[in-house]
């Protein structure tokens, strides 16, 4: 029963580097998310996915991209990684009804130098 | 855009003793909220899931209310346990999830 897995777990990208976060869900849940959590902050909402085919905005979009490559994974793209995008990336999964709770993967620690 | 506020930012309590952690929200129109536990360097653990139609859920030693009308929930853990030293985060559903900062509990043995 893996439900939300994430890789890698951690890495170091120099500034301007690319680099994609990947994620995968088994629970065959419709919505997708991507969070960052940065101390003192808590977790703020990057993009999700409420479907296969849809992605939006959250919170902190800026210098992200995301793809929703099929209903199991959806993928985080840092096109040109900058020392401000060095956190601590969640992905999570829900059903799309609203009354279902959230399961998270286990993050990816980024550090950009 | 919701605000979630968690005091007291950081608790140190003596094992055994009951843990009471608070949790405030500025727009009482969520579908749902969550608690979570986050061990240090680790993904987030979920504890419990109150419905907005509900007022408290239970599992094992942790009870969580919630009151709507006036943007609050509480989390209660009973019988305090050095594994019970975390981060408790509590966030609100309003159709996007919306996290608090988190509350760092330490159980002393």
């Amino acid at each position: 029963n893996a439900g939300v897995t994430q890789t890698p777990k951690f890495q170091v990208l120099k500034t301007g580097q690319s680099m994609t976060l990947q994620c995968a869900q088994d629970m065959n849940h419709n919505s997708m998310y991507w969070y960052r959590q940065d101390p003192g902050m808590g977790l703020r909402l990057i993009y999700y996915s409420a479907s296969e085919g849809t992605t939006d905005k959250g919170e902190v979009p800026n210098g992200y991209n995301v793809s929703r490559l099929n209903k199991r994974e959806f993928s985080l793209r840092l096109e040109s990684a900058a020392p401000s995008q060095t956190s601590v990336y969640f992905c999570a999964s829900s059903e799309r009804k609203l009354n279902y709770g959230y399961t998270f993967g286990s993050g990816t620690r980024l550090t950009v130098v | 855009k919701q605000e979630v506020t968690q005091i007291p930012a950081a608790l140190s309590v003596p094992e055994g003793e009951n843990l009471v952690l608070n949790c405030s929200f500025t727009d009482s129109a969520i579908y749902n909220l969550q608690w979570f536990r986050q061990d240090p360097g680790k993904g987030l653990t979920s504890l419990l899931l109150i419905q907005s139609s509900q007022r408290e859920q239970t599992s094992g030693r942790l009870n969580a209310s919630l009151d709507k009308s006036s943007g609050r929930s509480t989390l209660y853990i009973a019988a305090s346990q050095p594994g019970d030293s975390a981060t408790y985060l509590c966030a609100c559903n309003d159709y996007k999830l919306s996290f608090g900062a988190g509350t760092t509990v330490t159980v002393r043995a």
